[in-house]
């Protein structure tokens, strides 16, 4: 069974640029995460969704993020402008359990370096 | 802002002993995750614990929850030095106004040394 697969696994941008991060989670997996993790912290949340809706998007900043999940499958999260503080690894998890916080499971990442 | 608090933040031990992680918690919560991050595999689960229930085993790891302590440990037996890497616990747990959120710890960074 393949994994969440996200892209790009690495991005450097200058501040004030957009970036996008995409995901595809596990087939079958009707829930989707976004996470930020910086250095030495646990992840935090960012955003849920269950199918195409946004359950829990209260931890997103919606100054700068988006994020959209077309047709309930894959997902984008979009920073416009990056800020030098953006800098983190991007994660993305899926569930195959809906209605709550279940075992997630979650891909590699995308690392941001803003300069 | 951290729900959940791991400790300690680093624990060093030698193959074959047993490794003990705690997490404690503030508010009250549906179940609490471990989860285990190395730079190979990324972060993977290990364990939920339903607040109902007090205690599970996975393999060598073991969990305990102790609701009235709002406290939790992992317990991973017979060590190796594959299981070198950073542990978190999350709690899916109150946030107010009706709403739960899962919230990750800072985490354990466990070595293992051969």
């Amino acid at each position: 069974e393949a994994g969440v697969v996200q892209s790009p696994r690495y991005k450097i941008i200058e501040k004030k640029q957009p970036v996008a991060f995409w995901c595809n989670p596990i087939s079958g997996h009707n829930t989707l995460y976004w996470y930020l993790q910086n250095l030495g912290q646990g992840p935090e949340l960012l955003i849920r969704y269950e199918n195409e809706e946004a359950v829990d998007d209260s931890q997103l900043p919606k100054d700068r993020f988006s994020a959209e999940r077309l047709k309930g499958v894959d997902s984008t999260l979009k920073i416009q402008p990056a800020e030098l503080g953006d800098s983190a690894v991007y994660l993305c998890a899926s569930s195959p359990r809906s209605g709550g916080y279940n075992e997630q499971f979650f891909g590699p990442g995308t690392r941001l370096t803003v300069l | 802002s951290q729900q959940g608090e791991e400790d300690p933040q680093a624990l060093s031990i030698q193959e074959g002993e047993n490794a003990t992680m705690n997490c404690s918690y503030k508010t009250s919560i549906n179940n609490l995750q471990w989860y285990r991050q190395n730079s190979g595999r990324g972060l993977v689960h290990l364990i939920l614990i339903r607040s109902n229930e007090r205690e599970k085993h996975s393999g060598r790891l073991r969990v305990t929850l102790d609701t009235s302590k709002k406290s939790s440990s992992l317990l991973i037996t017979a060590s190796r030095a594959a299981d070198t890497a950073s542990y978190f616990c999350a709690t899916d747990a109150y946030s107010g106004a009706g709403s739960y959120q899962l919230t990750f710890g800072k985490g354990t960074k466990l070595s293992v040394i051969p």
